[in-house]
């Protein structure tokens, strides 16, 4: 069965500072790789997600992730946050074996953006 | 809107009592999932609905939960003689679920509900 692993339930960070949030998946076929957001007091949302193609992917507001097959990774990442990054944040992965459509969500991490 | 939407938004029960939930999907939308969020805690899978397909149930926690879902459009959920451990938000969301694809799931505002 598939599993995800975020390592850091939370992650304080100072404004405009790096950061990376970690997300390891257990799993030894090909997947299909997301992030989702949930902002406060709003719904999740998805943030991007790696289907195919480039390993490296974007979102519209600076976040990056990148596939790493080798080490079961794909972790999120933004040069520099603003204060409205603060948010949960959830990786999820679903087997690209399967006819339908499930997907496994991660914990969570928390994170905190201090101006 | 075109969005999944839930009802009731919160929900407040004595012990004991049966509660359902409602989820309208986004039309078109063949796959249809419930989750559960505990407080401060990650999303937990209930049950995934996929056009006529029989459902996986696999993440039900107890016999006291069931869902429901009305060919490919609204679901129910329904949690019987519910204890004060089923409290959480219980999110909808619904893709569409295109065989031996993945794609993007869309959630609704969630349903709180409090066990007294």
């Amino acid at each position: 069965a598939q599993s995800v692993t975020q390592l850091d339930s939370q992650v304080p960070v100072f404004e405009e500072a790096p950061v990376e949030l970690r997300c390891n998946y257990s799993s030894s076929v090909s997947v299909y790789l997301f992030w989702y957001v949930q902002y406060p007091n709003q719904g999740l949302q998805l943030l991007l997600k790696y289907l195919s193609g480039s390993t490296l992917v974007e979102s519209i507001n600076g976040f990056e992730a990148e596939f790493n097959k080798s080490q079961t990774s794909f972790h999120l990442r933004k040069p520099s946050v603003h204060i409205s990054d603060t948010a949960e944040y959830f990786c999820a992965v679903s087997d690209r074996r399967t006819s339908y459509d499930k997907v496994i969500f991660g914990p969570g991490t928390s994170l905190s953006v201090i101006p | 809107g075109a969005g999944v939407s839930q009802s009731p938004s919160n929900k407040v029960t004595e012990k004991g009592k049966d509660v359902e939930l409602r989820c309208d999907p986004i039309s078109g939308h063949t796959a249809l999932y419930w989750y559960r969020q505990r407080l401060g805690q990650g999303l937990e899978f209930l049950i995934y609905f996929q056009g006529n397909s029989a459902p996986d149930k696999s993440g039900l926690p107890s016999d006291r939960f069931s869902a429901e879902r009305t060919g490919e459009s609204v679901s129910t959920l329904t949690i019987q003689r519910t204890q004060q451990e089923d409290s959480a938000v219980y999110l909808c969301a619904s893709s569409l679920g295109l065989a031996g694809g993945s794609t993007e799931q869309f959630f609704g505002p969630g349903t709180r509900l409090t066990v007294l």
